[in-house]
């Protein structure tokens, strides 16, 4: 696609149901990256997805959060158990590779915003 | 740990003027940093990307400087304009891990 895609755009839940977030990168981009970012805060890296290697998950908050990447395309990140403290805006981001990465080659998508009642 | 601190948190001023914005970082150890532009309802927006080795970099308005050795990064941004309104991320991508560390933003409002 000309950008990354995500959906849905807003989401609002209950307290304690599962949420799935959806990302779609660009085209052929190889590396994809999910960040949270809290109300008045920086970015939280969450999860990095390089090609076929395996995920570097080490910024996950808790065993709730869970991710995959289908086909080293779209990405769905799932949220169970929802707490209000989940509420916030979780964007994805895409690279060509891990080089334009580092290059600050890095483009994001709208994000999704979650409110947690 | 690192650690990413913006100042200021807001700042509105009138079109024209030349302005700069802050960023503090705790660990030194940086490979390169990338300044950002975030629009409401948006994404962010890739500005200028300063690496480790250099003093400054350069895109049309903006200058971006960096003092690797004092933790410290500007962004000047030459003769404002109301489009300019937006928040500006700073982060510090780290030497280890190779990751991007967030301060959480200055928030700029250009007044026409």
């Amino acid at each position: 696609g000309a950008g990354v895609s995500q959906s849905p755009s807003n989401k609002v839940t209950e307290k304690g149901k599962d949420v799935e977030l959806r990302c779609d990168p660009i085209s052929g981009h190889t590396a994809l990256y999910w960040y949270r970012q809290s109300l008045g805060q920086g970015l939280e890296f969450l999860i990095y997805f390089q090609g076929n290697s395996a995920p570097d998950k080490s910024g996950l908050p808790s065993d709730r959060f869970s991710a995959e990447r289908t086909g080293g395309s779209v990405s769905t990140l799932t949220i169970q158990r929802t707490q209000q403290e989940d509420s916030a805006v979780y964007l994805c981001a895409s690279s060509l590779a891990i080089g334009d990465f580092l290059r600050g080659e890095l483009f994001f998508g709208e994000g999704s915003r979650l409110t947690v009642l | 740990k690192q650690e990413v601190t913006q100042i200021p948190a807001a700042l509105s001023v009138p079109e024209g003027e030349n302005l700069v914005l802050n960023c503090s970082f705790t660990d030194s150890a940086i490979y390169n940093l990338q300044w950002f532009r975030q629009d409401p309802g948006k994404g962010l927006t890739s500005l200028l990307l300063i690496q480790s080795s250099q003093r400054e970099q350069t895109s049309g308005r903006l200058n971006a400087s960096l003092d690797k050795s004092s933790g410290r990064s500007t962004l000047y941004i030459a003769a404002s304009q109301p489009g300019d309104s937006a928040t500006y991320l700073c982060a510090p991508r780290m030497d280890s891990n190779y990751q991007l560390i967030w301060g959480a933003g200055t928030k700029l409002i250009i007044k026409p």
